[in-house]
């Protein structure tokens, strides 16, 4: 299947810093990304869509200002998390979807983010 | 009615039995579905896609479609304790990919 990177897998940061997770589309072309947030045991919840050269669409309740998303190209999203705080503390994950095949979800391998 | 509804679970069954997975769906012109497998502390990783209605078969996994009634389900043959983790369903409209909350499986040795 095809093949989605995230960079960092964890990260450990202190109460009011931002933090930039990096997702990469390695062997194919992705208009669109999208990001996630999981909670210990609870279910994945959609953050926002990430679309190439265009704004992010966030999904209600998810803060624009507080989660920020760049998607300058084909095979990059970035969502910066600012002035993160304890409360931020979550699994981020991305995913893009490969229109070669089924149009399938694929996705890079998490971010778990620690706000001390 | 969520749009897309799991079994939470959990789910047990002993190594070597067949593991069924069920999950319904609201929107009826849902194009195509997917199961994944989601470790703990891992992302979801992909199992299967189905788009037909009928089975879809692929090495141990079954995945079921009924698109009248609604349904996906994804099977399990000669489950193995490494087969213990949460699996989501995923249903597909337009690009729009929705999840359900996932069944957790425990695969008991």
């Amino acid at each position: 299947g095809a093949v989605v990177s995230q960079h960092p897998s964890r990260v450990i940061c202190k109460s009011g810093t931002s933090v930039k997770i990096e997702c990469r589309s390695l062997d194919f072309q992705a208009t669109t990304m999208f990001w996630y947030r999981q909670f210990p045991k609870k279910s994945l919840m959609l953050m926002a869509t990430s679309n190439e050269g265009s704004k992010a669409t966030y999904e209600q309740g998810v803060e624009k200002d507080k989660f920020l998303i760049n998607h300058a190209s084909l095979t990059l999203s970035t969502l910066t998390v600012t002035s993160a705080h304890p409360e931020d503390s979550s699994f981020y994950i991305c995913s893009a979807r490969d229109y070669r095949g089924a149009g399938e979800l694929f996705f890079g391998e998490g971010s778990r983010l620690t706000v001390l | 009615q969520k749009e897309v509804e799991q079994n939470s679970g959990p789910l047990s069954v002993p190594e070597g039995a067949i593991a069924s997975l069920n999950c319904t769906y609201s929107d009826r012109v849902s194009q195509s579905f997917f199961w994944y497998r989601q470790y703990s502390g891992k992302s979801p990783e992909l199992i299967m896609s189905i788009c037909s209605n009928g089975d879809k078969e692929d090495g141990r996994f079954t995945a079921q479609l009924n698109k009248a009634s609604q349904y996906v389900s994804l099977l399990i043959r000669d489950s193995q304790p490494s087969d213990s983790a949460t699996y989501l369903c995923a249903v597909n409209r337009n690009n729009d990919m929705r999840f359900g909350a996932g069944t957790r499986l425990t695969v008991k040795p």
